[in-house]
């Protein structure tokens, strides 16, 4: 175990369903992030968020949505997803400050297949 | 965007050294790292190098030359264990983990 704790581990959902996804650490960091892994490319940054506040969204589609209810939890929340969002979603966390912040702990990931 | 190589595989055996080598393109550098992979499970930090040289943990070293836009990590005695993805990410300008990974080495020991 890393700190960093995802759920489920593994997820199969129609393209009409709405599903969510877990993240929760319990590091006492203070910044959360959304990575997807795709097969064969490289791990992609999707949300950034920042004692809560979201600092960034990397151009993703609107039918992911993250949401950070407290500096412990992060969700993502999927509808209407096509086959292709099929990947593995990496939760991390960073301690804020200029020696530390960008040094991630990642959670292992939930692996989502789309049919 | 971001142009971070590394090679796609490499094989070594157990006891020998491997290096590992990264190159990147960007603008506002602010450090790489190196993280670790075994299938299945969470990437680890293994190395951050901001400054030019060698730094050393153990078997694992990781070198920046960031005028040439090089790094490279070496993996010294080497152990089945060690079989893994490695993946190198350059940070730009930024106090947060925006990181930019590059696709990773697949790592293979053989006994």
């Amino acid at each position: 175990e890393t700190g960093v704790t995802q759920t489920p581990r593994h997820l199969v959902m129609g393209m009409t369903n709405k599903k969510s996804l877990k993240c929760e650490q319990h590091l006492g960091h203070n910044a959360m992030y959304w990575y997807k892994q795709s097969a064969k490319k490289p791990l992609e940054l999707m949300f950034v968020y920042s004692l809560e506040e979201r600092v960034e969204n990397n151009s993703v589609p609107s039918r992911f949505s993250p949401e950070c209810p407290n500096s412990s939890h992060l969700f993502l929340h999927l509808h209407t997803l096509q086959p292709e969002d099929s990947a593995l979603y990496l939760c991390a966390s960073s301690q804020g400050g200029a020696q530390g912040a960008n040094v991630l702990t990642f959670g292992a990931g939930s692996r989502l297949t789309v049919l | 965007g971001q142009n971070i190589d590394q090679p796609t595989e490499m094989t070594a055996t157990e006891g020998a050294i491997v290096q590992i080598n990264c190159t990147y393109q960007t603008s506002g550098f602010n450090g790489l790292f190196w993280y670790q992979q075994h299938a299945g499970e969470a990437p680890t930090f293994l190395s951050y190098n901001v400054l030019d040289g060698l730094e050393e943990k153990g078997r694992f070293s990781s070198f920046l030359s960031r005028s040439k836009g090089y790094s490279y990590l070496l993996l010294k005695e080497l152990q089945m264990k060690d079989s893994a993805s490695y993946l190198c990410a350059v940070s730009r300008g930024s106090t947060l983990g925006r990181l930019y990974f590059g696709r990773g080495t697949q790592l293979t020991v053989w006994p």
